[in-house]
C-alpha cells in the first residue's frame, strides 16, 4: 500500500487559514488523494479528494503539486468545530476495490 | 438519507461471550467496510465487501471474528468468544463507487470485561 507522511500535530487559531500538509512520494498514477477528519468520539468523515487538480467544496481545499509527491488540505477559517485528527490517504480504485488504510493522522488543534 | 447506522452504540460483555455488531449501509452503496479503532492500532481496515460478496479479509485478526453481508442493506460482524483485547470502537463504512468518499457509521464502542 502507498504510504504518506504528516506531521503527528498541528495547531491553530480560531478564523485562521490552516495548511494541512502531506507526503505521498510513492503515489501511483492511479491513487486518488482521499482526506478525511476525524472529530472526537465520532467516525471519520469524508473531506476532499482529488487526482492531479486543485479542488475545492464546502468544507476545504485541495492543493496537489504538479508531481503529485505532495498535498496541502487548506481549512480557509478555522473555527473551533474543525478541532480533529486529519488523515491524508492514497486511494486506488482499480486495485484492491479501492480500499482505505488510515495512518496516524494530523491532530489539528484550534485555539480561539 | 440517515446514513450509515450501526447497533448497538455501546456494548459490554464478559469473556467468553458472544458479541453481534450490526450495520445499515447507505442504499445504493456496493461497498462495506468494516473497520476497527484502538489507541494503540489506529484505525484498522478488518473486511470489506462489494455487492454483498467478502473481498478482502486479511485484517480479521483471527477466526474469532466473522462477518457477513446478507443482503444490500445489512451486514454483521461477530466476535465468537470474546475476549477483553477485543475491547475496541467498531466502525462500518458504505461508498458508493471506488473512486468517491465513504461515508462512516457512528459505530459501535466495545467493552469486554
Amino acid at each position: 500500500d502507498a504510504k504518506t507522511t504528516q506531521p503527528n500535530s498541528m495547531e491553530s487559531n480560531e478564523e485562521e487559514p490552516v495548511h494541512l500538509p502531506c507526503n505521498h512520494s510513492t503515489i501511483s498514477g492511479t491513487d486518488y488523494i482521499h482526506w478525511y477528519r476525524q472529530l472526537p468520539s465520532q467516525g471519520p468523515e469524508y473531506v476532499i479528494h482529488g487526482l492531479t487538480s486543485n479542488v475545492n467544496n464546502r468544507m476545504a481545499s485541495l492543493a496537489i503539486a504538479e508531481d503529485r509527491k505532495s498535498s496541502t488540505l487548506i481549512l480557509h477559517r478555522a473555527t473551533l468545530r474543525d478541532a480533529a485528527v486529519y488523515y491524508c490517504i492514497l486511494r486506488d480504485p482499480y486495485n484492491q476495490g479501492g480500499k482505505l488504510i488510515f495512518g496516524q493522522g494530523t491532530e489539528l488543534s484550534v485555539k480561539p | 438519507d440517515a446514513g450509515v447506522i450501526q447497533s448497538p452504540r455501546h456494548e459490554v460483555t464478559e469473556m467468553g461471550q458472544e458479541v453481534t455488531l450490526r450495520c445499515k449501509p447507505i442504499s445504493g452503496h456496493d461497498y462495506l467496510f468494516w473497520y476497527r479503532q484502538t489507541m494503540m492500532r489506529g484505525l484498522e481496515l478488518l473486511i470489506y465487501f462489494n455487492n454483498n460478496v467478502p473481498i478482502d479479509d486479511s485484517g480479521m485478526p483471527e477466526d474469532r471474528f466473522s462477518a457477513k453481508m446478507p443482503n444490500a442493506s445489512f451486514s454483521t460482524l461477530k466476535i465468537q468468544p470474546s475476549e477483553p483485547r477485543d475491547s475496541a470502537v467498531y466502525f462500518c463504512a458504505s461508498s458508493l463507487r471506488t473512486g468517491g468518499g465513504y461515508t462512516f457509521g457512528s459505530g459501535t464502542r466495545l467493552t469486554v470485561v
